[in-house]
């Protein structure tokens, strides 16, 4: 089955700790994404790939960092710079033609303690 | 600036209709998106509107107004599993996504 994959669904760390997000995917897509959701809040987008060893900011990159080493994989790591970590965490991929439908994982939950 | 407004929150009563409604502003305009997310989920694809007037796909439809920065998303024969947040989103000329908050829909017997 083609899809995305996020590891862990739930994640806690304590303050001051690094941690990685994971995202793959096998749906052979060029583009890739993530994005914080708050509660109340649209869905904010923090850094996203076009192609393999290139990435781009969103309106939030702040305290976090990417690598897109291969096509499939996008991992995100939320550092201890970022000053309110706690949020739900979605990866997303899609094409690159004009009608770039994003397909989303099923999201990481992470709680800094 | 770029900005998607949508309500926060619906309720309508199963095998009612509801329409749920999305304006937009943003830089150029490559399309509108509409996407449906249950609780701790991922958001799901609904619909995608570039031209205007109404696509219906099955008990969901949406409808987009370019001139009036304007869609909106139908629901007919509302089940109780259509209870979740519908996500409006806009494409603009980066063709990236610009998202509203999310219509919270609460659906009741």
């Amino acid at each position: 089955d083609g899809g995305i994959t996020q590891s862990p669904k739930y994640l806690f760390r304590k303050e001051g700790q690094n941690v990685t997000l994971s995202c793959e995917q096998n749906l052979n897509h060029d583009a890739m994404y993530w994005y914080r959701q708050d509660p109340g809040q649209g869905l904010r987008l923090i850094y996203y790939s076009q192609i393999v060893n290139d990435f781009q900011k969103g309106d939030i990159a702040e305290g976090y960092s990417v690598s897109r080493e291969k096509k499939e994989s996008f991992p995100l790591t939320v550092t201890s710079a970022q000053k309110n970590p706690t949020a739900f965490y979605l990866c997303a991929s899609s094409g690159l033609a004009d009608y770039n439908e994003q397909f989303f994982g099923p999201g990481t939950r992470l709680t800094v303690l | 600036g770029q900005n998607i407004d949508q309500p926060t929150e619906m309720t309508a009563t199963e095998g009612a209709i509801v329409q749920i409604n999305c304006t937009y502003q943003t830089s150029g305009f490559n399309g509108l998106f509409w996407y449906q997310q249950h609780a701790g989920e991922a958001p799901t694809f609904l619909s995608y509107n570039v031209l205007d007037g109404l696509e219906e796909k099955g008990r969901f439809s949406s409808f987009l107004s370019r001139s009036k920065g304007y869609s909106y998303l139908l629901l007919k024969e509302l089940q109780m599993k259509d209870s979740a947040s519908y996500l409006c989103a806009g494409l603009d000329s980066n063709y990236q996504l610009i998202w509203g908050a999310g219509t919270k829909l609460i659906i009741k017997p």
